[in-house]
């Protein structure tokens, strides 16, 4: 089976600029899960999705990220305006069943200078 | 709040050896508890799933135990290979909230 695709894979970008990641789950996966992970520290949740809607997004800094999941399938991760802290690996998740995650994506690499 | 943490943060160790991995976590109230493999410049493979009722897991030359009471679970690889070098992390469900562990970082040397 295919699995979870993310692109951009890498992105560098100046502080105070947007950027906008993708994600495609698994074919069938109707949970999604968008993580932050800093380097040397474990992934931070931001966003989960169950089918098109909205599960936990307590996490998300909601002044400058935003996320959507049109269709329930397919989702956008947006961050406007990128602060230096927001340098991290972008994660994307899926699984079928709500009590696991069975797949992962490779991640977007993001760079704020 | 659920605290995972995982120590050491990094070992290495030589070829054959068996490993052993620590995770601890402060809320014993959990569902369950994942363990992921991460290798650098990719996302996370899932390695094993134990249920908050059972005591360990076994895949191939991975097992698993969960002490709950303890708020302990521990990771062992037997005769462990050049290919398992990688960040191990632990993952602890509450309710539907998964919470990671910093990960502890593996290199075995041929």
């Amino acid at each position: 089976e295919a699995g979870v695709a993310q692109s951009p894979r890498y992105k560098i970008i100046e502080k105070r600029q947007s950027v906008a990641f993708w994600c495609n789950p698994i074919s069938g996966h109707a949970t999604l899960y968008w993580y932050q992970q800093i380097l040397g520290q474990g992934p931070k949740l931001l966003i989960q999705f169950q089918n098109n809607g909205v599960v936990d997004d307590s996490q998300l800094p909601k002044d400058r990220f935003s996320a959507e999941r049109l269709k329930g399938v397919d989702s956008t991760l947006k961050i406007q305006p990128a602060k230096l802290e927001d340098s991290a690996v972008y994660l994307c998740a899926s699984s079928f069943h709500t009590d696991r995650i069975s797949h992962f994506g490779p991640g977007t690499r993001l760079t704020v200078t | 709040k659920q605290e995972v943490t995982q120590i050491p943060a990094a070992l290495s160790v030589p070829e054959g050896e068996n490993l052993v991995l620590n995770c601890s976590f402060t809320d014993s109230a959990i569902y369950n508890l994942q363990w992921f493999r991460q290798d650098p410049g990719k996302g996370l493979t899932s390695l094993l799933l134990i249920q908050s009722s059972q005591r360990e897991q076994t895949s191939g030359r991975l097992n698993a135990s969960l002490d709950k009471s303890s708020g302990r679970s521990t990771l062992y690889i037997a005769a462990s290979q050049p290919g398992d070098s990688a960040t191990y992390l632990c993952a602890v469900r509450n309710d539907y909230k998964l919470s990671f562990g910093a990960g502890t970082t593996v290199t075995v040397r041929a």
